[in-house]
Formats: structure tokens, sequence, C-alpha cells
């Protein structure tokens, strides 16, 4: 049964990088089948997509985010990361890593949604 | 960025009503939607993908509906472990967004 775990600091400074690692048990991020990815949830707010990995190392971000954000894969570990720089109170939330799968070919390809979650890791930024 | 705009925001509800939940996106995206359900300090957890697809182990009152632009996410029968928030996605274009959420309370 595949699970994914986020571990990291739980209280960042303002301006440094926040860093976060996703990793997944009972199954390889090396599968062409499926999409790594980071949502956020500000406190009392909704959902927000971070970005998302797949496994040849092709990554896509959410434009708001961009220019802070890196997503990377260590396949030796079975992991991948978040690396969110200038980090302001903005940015406090609880970071979700998930897994987007696909399956099926042609007409009938399907899936996508994100069926697997981490706990969720909070994150507070403060000095 | 497509935006996902979920009506209404709040729902009260009692045990058996029928519910249902629209989600509208600000252009086309076929039928890649996924809702979600989401109890406080809790992951969300998948309920439907491509629109209609009931996920794996998600019992059959909840079921959803559309393509394009308007998708609707229905529960049969409302049932207690029900009370939740529900979240709509759209995965056809990035970035992927989320909508705002609706909240089903008890009446």
């Amino acid at each position: 049964q595949l699970q994914l775990q986020e571990s990291g600091p739980g209280l960042v400074k303002p301006s440094e990088t926040l860093s976060l690692t996703c990793t997944v048990s009972g199954g390889s991020i090396t599968s062409s089948s499926d999409y790594w990815g980071w949502i956020r949830q500000p406190p009392g707010k909704g959902l927000e997509w971070i970005g998302t990995v797949y496994f040849t190392g092709r990554t896509y971000y959410n434009p708001s985010l961009k220019s802070r954000v890196t997503i990377s894969l260590d396949t030796s570990k079975n992991q991948f990361s978040l690396k969110l720089s200038s980090i302001t109170a903005a940015d406090t939330a609880v970071y979700f890593c998930a897994r987007a799968h696909y399956y099926g070919s042609g007409s009938d390809y399907t899936g996508g949604g994100l069926d697997v979650w981490g706990q969720g890791t909070t994150v507070t930024v403060s000095s | 960025d497509i935006q996902m705009t979920q009506s209404p925001s709040t729902l009260s509800a009692s045990v058996g009503d029928r519910v249902t939940i629209t989600c509208r996106a600000s252009q086309s995206i076929n039928s890649w939607l996924a809702w979600y359900q989401q109890k406080p300090g809790k992951a969300p957890k998948l309920l439907i993908y491509k629109a209609s697809s009931l996920e794996s182990g998600v019992p059959s009152r909840f079921s959803g509906s559309g393509s394009g632009t308007e998708f609707t996410l229905t529960i049969s029968s409302l049932q207690p472990d029900d009370f939740a928030t529900y979240y709509c996605q759209q995965y056809n274009t990035y970035p992927w967004t989320f909508g705002q959420g609706t909240k089903v309370e008890i009446k």
C-alpha cells in the first residue's frame, strides 16, 4: 500500500528557505504512471497547488510561487522534496505531499486525481 | 489560470438529505476534474476523478457529473460521516487549481 510522509522543520524564520521532504513507501517514484506534488493550506483557508514533478524530473510550478519554488526527486531514497525560498508569514501553512496516478491509454486514459496524500506537516514562519 | 468557483460556500443539511455541490470552471477543462472531502486536521480524501469516476472504496452515495465548465458532486443520502468540507480541483491545465471549498454542516 502506497504511503507518503512529509518531514521537515516546523518553524522557519522569515527570509529563509523552507525545505521539506516526502518519503514514498510501498511504491516507486520512478513509476511512469505517477506525478508527485506539493499542496499547501494556510490556517483556516483552502488548498493551493504548489507544484508537481514527474519521474523524468520534469517539473510544473504554480506561477504565483514559481520564482521561489524548486521541486526535485531523489530516486536513490525514493523521496521528492520542496524548497521554497524567501519565506514570509504568508507561507505559514500545512504542507501536503500527494500522488496523482494515471492509467489506461487512448480514449480510456483516466485517473489523475490526487489519490494518496501524506498526513501533512505544519510550517510556521516566525522569527 | 483557470478559476474554479464552487457553490454554495456553506450548506446546512440533515442526515438523509440529498446534497448537490456545483463547481464551475472559467474555461473548459474537459472532464479533468476531481472532488475531495476534507475533515478538520486531516488530509483531503479523493472521492471522484475524471468528473464522474468513483475512487475505489468511496461509498456509492457519492457521484459526480459534468464536463466542460460545469460539474456537480451529489451525495444521495447524507450520512453523519459526510459532514466535512468538499473541494473540486481541475487538472486539465497547469497550474492545477482548487475551488474555494464547500462546508457541509449539520442543520
